[in-house]
């Protein structure tokens, strides 16, 4: 079975700019969940998205959203970029939305010059 | 609100050694723990968890965490570390009322001399 699938793997983007992540889920998993990882940090909680509504949301700006589709993929979508955002954007599939356990996908390496 | 303290960004251990990885949490209900590890370039690959019942887990490489509800510790162990322990190790919590959110620890580096 595949696991979580995250694209692209890796890109650079300008500042200013609207960068767009993709996650597919496990199969059979509804609940998708988004991290960013700062080199040396540990990952911070973005959005939660359960049947396609959002579930939960981080201190994060309005620059950033999300959304979940029928098919229980989702989007992050970051608008007006800026180098602070750089990182490692994770992405992380569970069966339900109160569901514990959280597989991770291998994560987008999104650089911003 | 949750949150996690890793005590030491960087432990270094020889091979064959025991690794002992320290992780204490606060949360205003019970809570549950997990141990991820991180090997580079890579996503995040659940070590163990901690839910209800018996207090010390069993995770997959051999590695086990305690938890003791008074210390909120839920430290991880491995009785003999191998090269290949090798990488970033992060503890995390998950509140009953927050879904899946998990708050994450700032993360210990684990090197293993040979």
């Amino acid at each position: 079975d595949a696991g979580v699938t995250q694209s692209p793997t890796h890109l650079i983007k300008t500042r200013g700019q609207h960068v767009t992540l993709r996650c597919s889920p496990i199969s059979g998993h509804k609940s998708v969940s988004w991290y960013q990882q700062v080199l040396g940090q540990g990952p911070q909680f973005i959005f939660q998205y359960y049947e396609k509504e959002e579930r939960g949301r981080g201190n994060f700006p309005d620059r950033f959203s999300a959304r979940q589709f029928p098919n229980y993929s989702s989007e992050l979508n970051v608008n007006a970029l800026l180098l602070g955002d750089s990182a490692l954007y994770l992405c992380a599939s569970s069966l339900g939305s109160g569901t514990r356990e959280a597989f991770f996908g291998q994560g987008t390496r999104l650089t911003v010059v | 609100a949750q949150s996690v303290t890793q005590l030491g960004s960087h432990v270094s251990v020889s091979e064959g050694a025991l690794v002992l990885l320290r992780c204490n949490y606060s949360s205003s209900v019970p809570p549950y723990l997990f141990w991820y590890v991180q090997y580079p370039n890579q996503g995040l690959q659940l070590l163990l968890k901690y839910t209800t019942g018996a207090t010390l887990v069993k995770g997959i490489n051999g590695f086990e965490a305690e938890f003791k509800k008074s210390e909120t510790s839920f430290h991880l162990t491995k009785p003999s570390a191998h090269m290949s322990d090798a990488a970033e190790y992060f503890c995390a919590v998950s509140e009953g009322n927050a879904g899946n959110m998990l708050t994450f620890g700032g993360g210990t580096r684990l090197m293993v001399k040979p």
